[in-house]
């Protein structure tokens, strides 16, 4: 079945960056894009930006670019996303989902908190 | 950015009582796409193309709609629907999502 397995909680502090990942299985990696999606509170839920794991095309929110970088490896079927110059805005919860043409698979959900 | 605005933002509703949840989008989209998301859990795809039920859900819940007005209703409520369902399109880039409904049992 298929499955996306992300990574643990994290406490940064401003200014630093993270990197989460999200590993896929159950399914032919690059036959599907992968989403990274953002949940607050207060903002809701908000698509940050989609990559192809074939061909490692990108394309972003123009509210997250320059925040959010995101890549894969093919060889481990994982998904990356690289959050830099955090802020307190940037605690959240982060998901991937898988996309047919909708979000049809996601993963657990990553909790992110930018502290000092 | 189309803007999608969800109604009620809350509500409770008994069992057996219909619900209807309201999504509005600020432009035309094709299709509406609705989850359900659990306290501390994933939102889980619950109708695709506005009317299509995803796999493992209850044929008492439904949706319809076109152009810039959607909706989606519980025939019957029952107390496993206790939830926050959004509203989301994939028409147009970037994806949004409404606030969300959060519907609770009276």
């Amino acid at each position: 079945q298929v499955q996306l397995q992300q990574s643990g909680a994290e406490l940064v502090k401003p200014g630093t960056s993270v990197k989460l990942s999200c590993k896929a299985s159950g399914y032919t990696f690059t036959s599907n894009h992968m989403n990274w999606i953002k949940q607050t509170t207060g903002q809701g839920l908000e698509w940050i930006g989609i990559i192809n794991p074939g061909s490692g095309g990108t394309s972003y929110n123009v509210k997250f670019k320059g925040k959010a970088t995101l890549t894969v490896d093919k060889s481990s079927s994982t998904a990356f996303m690289q959050l830099s110059s955090l802020t307190p805005e940037d605690s959240a919860v982060y998901y991937c989902a898988r996309s047919p043409d909708y979000f049809d698979y996601w993963g657990q959900g990553v909790m992110v908190t930018v502290s000092s | 950015e189309i803007v999608l605005t969800q109604s009620p933002t809350t509500m409770a509703a008994s069992p057996g009582e219909k619900v209807t949840i309201t999504c509005r989008a600020s432009s035309s989209v094709s299709y509406m796409y609705w989850y359900q998301q659990k306290s501390g859990a994933s939102p889980k795809p619950w109708i695709y193309e506005t009317s299509k039920l995803a796999s493992g859900v209850p044929d008492r819940f439904s949706g319809s709609g076109s152009g810039t007005s959607y909706s989606f209703t519980i025939s019957s409520m029952e107390t496993e629907d206790a939830a926050t369902y959004y509203c989301h399109q994939w028409s147009s880039t970037p994806w949004t999502f409404g606030g969300g409904t959060k519907l609770e049992l009276k």
